[in-house]
């Protein structure tokens, strides 16, 4: 099993649909969690972090499911600028020490107008 | 707002031929990264510098060299390149607070490099 796996997509949704995202991990005593957005040929950038309790911020909800070892994503009103790739990051260790951090393959979203 | 930025953004050498890869970043972190990011694998870290003149190796740090000169700088050096370092290079940073790095790190535009 990889560490950090994603279905890769893409997923094609039109403008307005929920679309959701998971990423499991296979550490069970890994630490902290993150979405990573990435657009074609850019940079990756933090999306959100995600908390024990879940957190929102405005459509993005994430999620973490220790026991099943899975968090999720849910993007709800999809907007054509939502189209990008989706990186789940997981520190299995120290959540204080990024050199450990494990990085997913990324899932695709194209939403359509 | 620089952030972090990263030169060359594109480069083509030819097997053997030497390069630097620098990054600079304007936020005052105190850690730096070095990342490949090649299809089909996510990204993998080459170098981390927790603070200036310390750097650790990450998970594929064969034929890199790095260098951290100061808190602002992180040089990446290539110094026979090889078909396989083929990638797209991202510097990154993140903040150092006193229980360790926090979780966000901001990226370079990315460095595509091509060996022949």
């Amino acid at each position: 099993r990889k560490e950090v796996e994603q279905d890769p997509g893409p997923f094609n949704v039109p403008e307005g649909a929920t679309v959701a995202f998971n990423c499991t991990y296979s550490n069970s005593a890994s630490q902290s969690f993150f979405w990573y957005r990435q657009d074609c040929r850019k940079e990756p950038k933090l999306l959100m972090s995600v908390y024990s309790s879940g957190n929102e911020d405005g459509r993005f909800t994430a999620q973490l499911n220790r026991a099943s070892q899975y968090i999720s994503l849910l993007i709800r009103d999809s907007k054509l600028s939502d189209s990008a790739t989706y990186l789940c990051v997981v520190n299995p260790y120290n959540a204080g020490n990024n050199r450990k951090l494990i990085w997913g393959l990324g899932t695709s979203l194209a939403v359509n107008p | 707002n620089a952030g972090v930025t990263q030169t060359p953004k594109f480069q083509v050498l030819k097997t053997g031929q030497s390069m630097t890869l620098q990054c600079a970043q304007d936020m005052n972190h105190n850690s730096m990264y070095w990342y490949r990011q090649d299809p089909g694998m996510g990204l993998r870290l080459i170098y981390y510098s927790a603070s200036e003149g310390t750097t650790d190796k990450g998970e594929v740090p064969n034929g890199y060299n790095v260098s951290r000169l100061n808190k602002r700088e992180f040089s990446l050096r290539l110094e026979s390149a090889a078909p396989s370092q083929t990638s797209v290079y991202f510097c990154a940073s993140s903040e150092r607070r006193r229980r360790g790095d926090t979780g966000e790190l901001f990226f370079g535009e990315g460095s595509r490099l091509t060996v022949l």
